[in-house]
């Protein structure tokens, strides 16, 4: 079982709001983790969007709108990315990253489309 | 402007050893942690290894038997080696740029996961 678990793909409308999830495997408990998200557009390198570990640590990415926010779900033991006012810029791949045992992890990606 | 210059081989027979190199230009080397980052074609990121001017090393797991990561702080520079490279070696593989945590009480510092500046990545094709 991987690591970090992301749906392959999500659609959504514009102006509407997307959660794209990041499931952490069984045994790896989100509550003591550090979520870093990662926008990834065609022919780009990623780009950092924000980190979350709780609502009274986070960080915004230089120059991220604040459509773009972090959260967590205990009860999915999930990160989420939660995108509102989508906007057609907003297709792109994304990424989760975490810090497990001695090593980066990056979640599979979801891309998003926006239509 | 801080500047991630990357440059290596893009083809490689299997078995063969892959070397990249990234030289920082306008910026500081020794603030941050250097990474390298790949990804296959059509595939997603897969985080190889990162080193601090000061030595300290990680490496993934799955690659550290075959990877050296190492930096050479006058000259600014990260190398990565990938021995005895296959097909499932060609990626595009990118440098970047790791925000260092610290800890002023302890003297404690480490990797983030904040990778602010990326380089233009290079496509490396095992065949």
């Amino acid at each position: 079982q991987a690591v970090l678990s992301q749906p392959s793909s999500l659609s959504a409308s514009p102006g509407a709001s997307a959660s794209l999830t990041c499931t952490l495997r069984s045994g790896i408990n989100v509550d003591t983790q550090t979520i870093y998200w990662y926008q990834q557009k065609p022919g780009s390198p990623p780009q950092y969007l924000l980190r979350y570990s709780s609502d009274s640590d986070k960080q915004q990415g230089s120059g991220v709108p604040s459509r773009f926010s972090g959260s967590k779900d205990a009860s999915a033991n999930a990160g989420i990315l939660l995108i509102s006012g989508l906007q057609s810029e907003d297709e792109a791949d994304y990424y989760c990253l975490i810090w497990h045992s001695t090593a980066w992890v990056f979640g599979g990606g979801t891309k998003l489309t926006v239509l | 402007q801080v500047q991630l210059q990357q440059w290596g081989a893009g083809l490689l027979k299997p078995s063969g050893t892959l070397s990249l190199t990234c030289a920082v230009y306008g910026g500081s080397f020794t603030d941050y942690y250097w990474s390298w980052i790949r990804q296959p074609p059509g595939k997603g990121l897969e985080w190889i290894a990162e080193i601090h001017h000061t030595g300290f090393t990680n490496y993934n797991p799955s690659l550290k038997s075959r990877v050296t990561i190492s930096q050479d702080t006058p000259k600014k520079q990260v190398s990565l080696h990938l021995s005895s490279v296959t097909a499932a070696d060609t990626a595009v593989y990118y440098c970047a740029r790791v925000v260092v945590l610290v800890d002023y009480t302890s003297g404690w510092f480490g990797s983030s996961g904040t990778i602010d500046l990326w380089g233009h990545g290079t496509m490396v094709t095992v065949s």
